[in-house]
């Protein structure tokens, strides 16, 4: 019963570039979380997606990060045209339901933005 | 916006100590609360979690409790060990968590 798989586990990009975070949740979960952990900070809440649905992205920046959660896949989170200010550690986890249930965190992708 | 605070931020106790680490948090109206393990360059392992409606949870040598009139949690390890060595996380909510920067320990053989 494999855990929360993310990849790559490490990501370089030059400024401008695109980045794209991958997230297979564990299996039966159909609900997935992206935080981010910058640098001497905590972890900080991005997006909460179900399949097909974006449940809360109240915690995404306005511009250049985007997230989806299809029907068959991984889950994704893109970044666009990245700035040096995008490099940190991303992190996916899951659920089996919403709400009183354990989160399952992946080993993270760590970016880094030339 | 719920804000956590974790102290200390760091520590080193001997082996065979008991650790305690201490969470606070703004909000009271929480749903739920979890500790998390975190070692370096690695994910999240989620240690134990506390629901609402509940005062602690207990798991081996791993205590939680959580009093939220004064928005508290404290997790008590009994008798650390040098593979305890990790940084130690404290999240709230329900699906949208916040996190506080977490307590650092070392355990010294």
């Amino acid at each position: 019963n494999a855990g929360v798989m993310q990849n790559p586990r490490h990501l370089v990009r030059r400024r401008g570039q695109e980045a794209r975070l991958r997230c297979s949740p564990m299996k039966g979960h159909s609900h997935v979380y992206w935080y981010r952990q910058l640098p001497e900070e905590g972890l900080k809440f991005m997006v909460y997606l179900q399949k097909e649905n974006i449940i809360d992205e109240s915690g995404m920046p306005k511009e250049r990060f985007s997230a989806e959660f299809p029907k068959e896949g991984p889950s994704i989170l893109r970044i666009q045209q990245v700035v040096r200010g995008d490099s940190a550690a991303y992190f996916c986890a899951s659920s089996r339901r919403d709400g009183n249930e354990k989160l399952f965190f992946g080993s993270g992708t760590q970016l880094s933005v030339l | 916006k719920q804000e956590v605070t974790q102290i200390p931020a760091a520590l080193s106790v001997p082996e065979g100590e008991n650790l305690v680490l201490n969470c606070s948090f703004t909000d009271s109206a929480i749903y739920n609360l979890q500790w998390f393990r975190q070692d370096p360059g690695k994910g999240l392992t989620s240690l134990l979690l506390i629901q609402s409606s509940q005062r602690e949870q207990t798991s081996g040598r791993l205590n939680a409790s959580l009093d939220k009139s004064s928005g508290r949690s404290t997790l008590y390890i009994a008798a650390s060990q040098p593979g305890d060595s990790a940084t130690y996380l404290c999240a709230v909510g329900n699906n949208r968590l916040a996190f506080g920067k977490g307590n650092q320990v070392v355990v010294i053989p």
